[in-house]
């Protein structure tokens, strides 16, 4: 089975601007969950989905929002980026059926705001 | 309550040695307790996992260790390999349903294993 898959691997955007970010994942896991990664802040939880409902929600601005499609391959989306949203955005599919938690990370995307 | 206190920081371990990682929670309600291993530009797989049902859990040479009464939960890693050099996160997360996908991290430690 291929693992979680994330696009793009890089992306540098300016303050201000929007950004989207794009997750695949495993094969038949119907739970898409959403990362950011700093050096200061650690590990911190953006939103979970499954079947196209958000079912969990972390301490982030409205800024930061996401969807799941039917094929359940997720986006996420920031707007109006800030210096401070410069992370490793980590997406991790997980099949209800086996364990919700049991996480299946993908390599992320490093966001650059300049 | 949400936190999870994971210490320390950073480890050097000889080869062969046991690497000891340490967390700490507040919230009782957790019940699920995942070990993560991190290299450089990949994401965190999971490691090794307990429920607060059991006081050890043994997988190879990684070994959880849980003490519900003190709130604290460790890894050993017997036999430290340079290959073992990561971050490790321990988190933990409350059950399933509406909790799913949702882990509380550790902020991790930088295990470093010299030949």
């Amino acid at each position: 089975k291929a693992g979680v898959t994330q696009t793009p691997r890089y992306l540098i955007k300016t303050r201000g601007q929007q950004v989207t970010l794009s997750c695949s994942p495993i094969s038949g896991h119907r739970s898409v969950s959403w990362y950011q990664q700093t050096p200061g802040q650690g590990l911190q939880f953006l939103f979970e989905y499954f079947s196209e409902t958000q079912r969990n929600k972390g301490n982030f601005p409205g800024r930061f929002s996401g969807r799941q499609f039917s094929n359940s391959r997720s986006e996420m989306n920031v707007s109006t980026l800030e210096l401070g949203d410069s992370a490793l955005y980590l997406c991790a599919s997980s099949d209800p059926r086996d364990s919700n938690e049991k996480l299946f990370f993908g390599s992320g995307t490093q966001l650059s705001v300049l | 309550q949400q936190q999870v206190k994971q210490s320390p920081q950073s480890l050097i371990v000889q080869k062969g040695g046991i690497s000891i990682i340490n967390c700490a929670y507040e919230n009782t309600a957790f019940d699920y307790f995942p070990w993560y291993q991190q290299f450089p530009g990949k994401g965190p797989a999971l490691l090794i996992a307990i429920r607060p049902d059991v006081s050890e859990k043994k997988e190879g040479r990684f070994t959880i260790s849980f003490n519900k009464s003190a709130k604290q939960f460790s890894l050993h890693i017997m036999d430290s390999q340079p290959g073992d050099s990561a971050t490790y996160f321990c988190a933990a997360s409350i059950g399933e349903g509406n909790q799913g996908g949702k882990l509380i991290f550790g902020q991790g430690t930088e295990l470093s294993v010299k030949p």
